[in-house]
């Protein structure tokens, strides 16, 4: 049974740095194909794909945002962490983390990690003076 | 970065009815890297299908997904109670994915 589960601050400053932990359990992001993604969504808007990290810790980021994000993980204690530079209160949004995982096609081609097939409950961050 | 439109803004449909729900990209999404969402108010969202038509686990056979390229479409042949929610569309076959802005399906 795959879960993950988003914390961190649910209030941080303007210009202030924003780390977000994902503690999963259920798999290991050591093991090939699987990857962890974050994904927020400000209120009554729509999902904005932040960054995903992979088992061979190879990345991606939102290319509006990929000077601000880092992303990292720690498989001893089964985590990703996110951090966020410069914080701004568009910032503000629920944060969420997901699994990803490698899959064969209708065709039998084996394709790398991009959907998310389970979330966590999401994290509810305002940026705000 | 890939654009993905989703049309319409707004589906309203009485429950039975069959509902088609379309996402369109800026440019081609490469081997069909594409999937759905649905999500209700004060949820997560949950994924229905991947790869442009392959059904994630435990999704009802009422939901299917098609197309390719630039056009993708998402069906729900009966509309359930449960089903009245927000979708969106995401691509992962460039380095960086996008989500769609979504449609909303409510009850007529």
């Amino acid at each position: 049974q795959i879960t993950l589960k988003e914390s961190g601050p649910t209030l941080v400053k303007p210009t202030q740095t924003l780390t977000l932990t994902c503690t999963f359990s259920g798999f290991s992001l050591s093991t090939s194909g699987v990857g962890v993604g974050w994904i927020r969504q400000p209120p009554g808007k729509a999902l904005e794909w932040l960054a995903l990290i992979y088992w061979n810790d190879d990345k991606r980021y939102s290319p509006s945002l990929k000077s601000r994000l880092t992303i990292t993980k720690d498989t001893s204690k089964n985590q990703v962490v996110l951090t966020m530079t410069n914080m701004d209160p568009v910032d503000t949004a629920t944060y969420y983390c997901a699994h990803s995982r490698s899959y064969y096609d209708s065709s039998g081609y084996y394709q790398l990690p991009g959907f998310f097939d389970y979330w966590g409950q999401g994290t509810l961050v305002t940026v705000s003076s | 970065e890939i654009v993905l439109t989703q049309s319409p803004g707004t589906l309203s449909l009485s429950p039975g009815e069959r509902a088609t729900l379309s996402c369109r990209a800026s440019q081609s999404v490469s081997s069909s890297y594409l999937a759905w969402y649905q999500q209700k108010p004060g949820q997560a969202p949950r994924l229905l299908i991947y790869g442009a038509s392959s059904r994630a686990t435990g999704i009802p056979d009422r939901f299917s997904g098609s197309g390719s390229g630039t056009d993708f479409t998402l069906t729900i042949s009966r509309l359930e109670p449960e089903d009245f929610a927000v979708y969106y569309c995401q691509q992962y076959g460039s380095s960086s994915f996008t989500f769609g802005p979504g449609t909303k399906v409510d009850i007529k």
